[in-house]
C-alpha cells in the first residue's frame, strides 16, 4: 500500500494548456512538498504546504487537509515545464513518503 | 552561494565491497536528509539528521547501511558489503532546520554495483 498516490502517472499537453496533477495521501502529515525533477537533472523543491494555497509564477499548489489531497496546477504550460513532478509528505516524525511521480511532457 | 554538493558523482563498485558517499550541505543548514532513487522507482527516504543526531534510523534498508554526521556539517552514508540491489542514485538534501523549511537537493551520487 502506498502512503502517497499521484495521478496521472503520465501526462502530455499542448503548450499553453492548463495542467493539474493530483496527490492523495493516507498518513497524518505536518507538511506536503511538490518536487520537480528534469530528465538527467537534479531535484528542485517547488512548494512546501501545510494548509491552503501557494503560488509561484505560473505554478499553484493547493492542499485540503481534511480530504488528504493536494493539487499542483500549471497555467499556460510551456515545453520547459516538461519534467517529473513528485508529491512528498512529511509526517510528524520528519519521515518522508513519496509518490511515484507524474511525468509531464509539454509539446510546442 | 554554494549549494549542496555530493561526491563522488558516480561510483562503480564490485558486489561485496564497501562504499562511502559524501554530502556537503549548504552552510548553516542544520538538517540533512538522505534519499535513494532506484531505476524506474520513486524516491525513498533513508535517514535525516538534525545537527549531528539522527532521531530515526528505521528508513535505512538494512543493517549494511549506516550514516553519520560530524560537526553538524558533512555527512557520509556508508554501505557495507554492497549488493546489486543497492544500485541507485543516492540524493542528499539540506534545510535550515528539520521541520517546515524548504529542502535543497544535491546532484546525487549514482552508485552501480556490478
Amino acid at each position: 500500500k502506498n502512503e502517497v498516490e499521484q495521478s496521472p502517472q503520465n501526462l502530455t499537453a499542448q503548450e499553453g494548456e492548463f495542467i493539474t496533477i493530483n496527490c492523495s495521501y493516507s498518513v497524518g502529515i505536518s507538511a506536503l512538498h511538490w518536487l520537480q525533477q528534469h530528465p538527467g537533472g537534479g531535484i528542485v523543491s517547488l512548494f512546501m504546504l501545510s494548509s491552503g494555497k501557494k503560488k509561484h509564477g505560473r505554478l499553484i499548489a493547493t492542499i485540503n487537509i481534511q480530504e488528504k489531497h493536494s493539487s499542483l496546477h500549471i497555467t499556460a504550460s510551456h515545453p520547459r515545464d516538461s519534467a517529473v513532478y513528485i508529491c512528498a509528505v512529511r509526517n510528524t516524525g520528519n519521515q518522508f513518503y513519496f509518490g511515484t511521480g507524474t511525468s509531464l511532457t509539454v509539446i510546442p | 552561494g554554494a549549494g549542496v554538493s555530493q561526491s563522488p558523482s558516480n561510483k562503480v563498485t564490485e558486489k561485496g565491497k564497501d562504499v562511502e558517499l559524501r554530502c556537503d550541505p549548504i552552510s548553516g543548514h542544520t538538517a540533512l536528509y538522505w534519499y535513494r532513487q532506484s531505476l524506474g522507482q520513486g524516491l525513498e527516504f533513508l535517514i535525516y539528521f538534525q545537527g549531528n543526531s539522527a532521531p530515526d534510523k528505521s528508513g535505512l534498508p538494512s543493517d549494511r547501511f549506516s550514516a553519520e554526521r560530524t560537526g553538524g556539517s558533512v555527512s557520509t552514508l556508508t554501505i557495507q558489503r554492497t549488493q546489486q540491489e543497492d544500485s541507485a542514485v543516492y540524493l542528499c538534501a539540506s534545510s535550515l532546520w528539520a521541520g517546515l523549511y524548504e529542502q535543497y537537493f544535491g546532484p546525487g551520487t549514482r552508485l552501480t554495483v556490478t
